[in-house]
């Protein structure tokens, strides 16, 4: 069964750690995305990849950080500088170039911090 | 970067009653203008989509208008239903660059 998983799909951190988000997509794309949603604000971009090895910061990237070894990972890591962490994330991934393919979201990660 | 704009925020409509969301945008070089779908507590789906090099489409009761000179793009729901209510998300993007979405309209449709 195809499609794109994020884990947790809550999470707690007391302030001060920094955390991990896991995105995982088994569909064969190249590019994908990640993305902050806060009530009233939409969808804010905060780092993509088109390739492996290789990802560009997006709007909201501070304090924000990921990796992108391999073509099925993309995790995010938030760390303590990031100011207002608690926030639903969600990871995206498409099969076309970057700006004409649809988007495949996974079902985000609430974080909370404490 | 691109900075998209998206109006209103909230729209109540009754059934039956046609529905229009608005967008304007900043980058004169974005030419893909999506539009995406999320209903409560799930993720975003695309729903229609536009490219510069089209002035509007249609797909059954929803349609979407594109002014590149005006730099605005439009989505129109025709004949609502209840669900339709949802969060409604514009989004732009030029050529090698990741979509930027517009802050999302809550569209409220009673019967």
């Amino acid at each position: 069964d195809g499609g794109i998983t994020q884990s947790p799909k809550y999470l707690f951190r007391k302030e001060g750690q920094n955390v991990t988000l896991s995105c995982e997509q088994n569909l064969n794309h190249d590019a994908m995305y990640w993305y902050r949603q806060d009530p009233g604000q939409g969808l804010r971009l905060i780092y993509y990849s088109q390739i492996v090895n290789d990802f560009q910061k997006g709007d909201i990237a501070e304090g924000y950080s990921v990796s992108r070894e391999k073509k099925e990972s993309f995790p995010l890591t938030v760390t303590s500088a990031q100011k207002n962490p608690t926030a639903f994330y969600l990871c995206a991934s498409t099969g076309q170039s970057a700006n004409t393919g649809e988007l495949f979201f996974g079902e985000g990660s609430r974080l909370t911090v404490l | 970067g691109e900075n998209v704009e998206q109006h209103p925020s909230t729209l109540s409509v009754q059934e039956g009653d046609s529905a229009v969301i608005k967008c304007t945008y900043s980058d004169s070089a974005s030419n893909y203008f999506p539009w995406y779908k999320q209903e409560l507590g799930k993720r975003p789906q695309l729903i229609i989509d536009i490219r510069s090099n089209v002035g509007e489409k249609k797909d059954q009761r929803i349609a979407v208008t594109l002014n590149k000179t005006a730099k605005h793009f439009s989505l129109h729901i025709t004949e609502t239903q209840p669900e339709d209510s949802a969060v409604y998300f514009c989004a732009a993007s030029a050529a090698g660059t990741a979509l930027i979405f517009g802050k999302g309209t809550t569209l409220s449709v009673s019967s």
